[in-house]
């Protein structure tokens, strides 16, 4: 079995300011990660994945996150938010197992992220 | 356009009023998935369909069925609505038939569902 905590369901930061989005995973199979923003009456878009290789992955809009194993977590970043980032944004797991199945992707539950002027 | 379309965006309805909430995606994609979106619970899956004829329950099939007779369709057919499937439905796709291990997922607007 495998799950996604986002423990932080608003994050508020004034903008240019720097944000980090927290993301804890459990899975007993090799992961990948993903982020999903998804901005007001619209539906989700990627932001970057991790599948292997680097641990620090860069996406779109300025955004970066870190594959932490040890700490199983993919917290997301970025150095100085805009009004635009103003949205939600999802953290995704989904892995393979050792018998090369992969298993269903699974959502955290979001974290709101307003950007305050 | 690559895209996802749903049909209808909005829809109020009674209960037990049978229903169909429509999916199409124009990229040839093999897997299709409909996830439904409700507050403090994110995003939770219905059903998924990893090819044409071969479709498979999610976490939350209850009261829900789909069918995949083509590559591009997958329909979500609500027999009976009842109140507490109010809520916001997203269709998505990727390319890849293998259960969406990899490959990132491209979704629909969205269909806002009320049943009173």
């Amino acid at each position: 079995a495998q799950s996604v905590t986002q423990l932080d369901s608003q994050v508020p930061v004034f903008e240019e300011a720097p944000v980090e989005l927290r993301c804890n995973y459990s899975s007993s199979v090799s992961v990948y990660l993903f982020w999903y923003v998804q901005y007001p009456n619209q539906g989700l878009q990627l932001l970057l994945k991790y599948l292997s290789g680097s641990t620090l992955v860069k996406g779109i809009n300025g955004f970066e996150a870190e594959f932490n194993k040890s700490q199983t977590s993919f917290h997301l970043r970025k150095p100085s938010v805009h009004i635009s980032d103003t949205a939600e944004y999802f953290c995704a797991v989904t892995g393979r197992a050792l018998s090369g199945g992969y298993q269903k992707v699974t959502f955290g539950t979001g974290t709101k992220l307003q950007v305050i002027p | 356009e690559a895209q996802v379309t749903q049909n209808p965006r909005y829809l109020i309805t009674v209960t037990g009023k049978k229903l169909t909430v429509t999916c199409s995606q124009n990229m040839n994609h093999e897997y299709m998935s409909w996830y439904r979106q409700d507050p403090g619970l994110g995003l939770r899956q219905i059903y998924y369909s990893m090819n044409v004829e071969v479709t498979d329950k999610g976490d939350v099939p209850e009261g829900y069925k789909v069918s995949r007779k083509e590559k591009r369709n997958f329909p979500l057919i609500l027999e009976s609505p009842s109140p507490n499937q109010t809520s916001l439905y997203f269709c998505a796709s990727s390319l890849d038939g293998g259960g969406a291990g990899t490959d990132t997922q491209y979704f629909g607007p969205g269909t806002r569902l009320t049943v009173l």
